[in-house]
């Protein structure tokens, strides 16, 4: 079935770049998300792929789709202390008419003074 | 901007109470959703909805139910509540058109006692 993996946990130091890494299955997906969350609150859209690009970047993120591999990945670049927070990949399930996302468990990125 | 709103940020219910959680959209999207939020299991889907008096089963309906009377209202209503019931619930809304990306409410923390 459809399933988005994500490791859990990644600490890196203030001004250092962040690398969060995702992997899905379902091949016919279009769109691929990452949604930030902070704590308490509810999830932001941060960026969006569609499939058939590689790269998209916005001012500190840049997100990389290798579509063989089904990998995904966001970078975020000078990482700062706001930026502690927990990333979630997401991909449209395009089964039937549901537009369902499905969801990676989270990838909780500590920032270190 | 996008705004979807959560009719209370915390919650404290009693077991067996019927508990009603509302959610409001003000961009006219047709799909709306309801997940709940648990340490480790990441975001599962509850129940969503593609148009007004349609619903749809998610991931783990049981113990919950749906209203959708108007587009922009969308109500999660746990008939009895129990406490494996507490939970953090989110709700999100998304357009038929586009990339359908979810846009979610500040999220319910209901305690069930």
């Amino acid at each position: 079935g459809e399933d988005v993996e994500q490791s859990l946990f990644l600490s890196v130091r203030e001004g250092d770049s962040s690398v969060i890494n995702c992997t899905y299955t379902d091949s016919s997906s279009t769109y691929l998300y990452w949604y930030k969350q902070e704590p308490g609150a509810g999830l932001q859209l941060l960026t969006y792929i569609f499939s058939n690009m590689d790269m998209k970047q916005d001012q500190r993120l840049t997100v990389l789709l290798n579509k063989k591999d089904k990998h995904l990945s966001l970078r975020i670049a000078d990482t700062q202390t706001g930026d502690s927070a927990i990333y979630f990949c997401a991909e449209n399930a395009n089964a039937g008419n549901n537009r369902k996302l499905i969801w990676g468990l989270g990838t909780s990125l500590a920032v270190n003074p | 901007d996008v705004k979807v709103t959560q009719s209370s940020r915390y919650l404290v219910k009693r077991t067996g109470e019927k508990v009603f959680l509302e959610c409001v959209q003000d961009m006219d999207h047709e799909n709306m959703f309801w997940y709940r939020q648990d340490p480790g299991l990441g975001l599962r889907l509850i129940y969503f909805s593609y148009d007004v008096k349609m619903k749809e089963k998610g991931d783990i309906p049981e113990g919950y139910s749906v209203s959708r009377e108007k587009k922009e209202r969308f109500s999660l209503i746990l008939e009895s509540a129990s406490t494996n019931q507490t939970s953090m619930y989110l709700c999100a809304s998304s357009p038929d058109l586009g990339p359908e990306t979810q846009y979610f409410g500040p999220g319910t923390r209901l305690l069930v006692l």
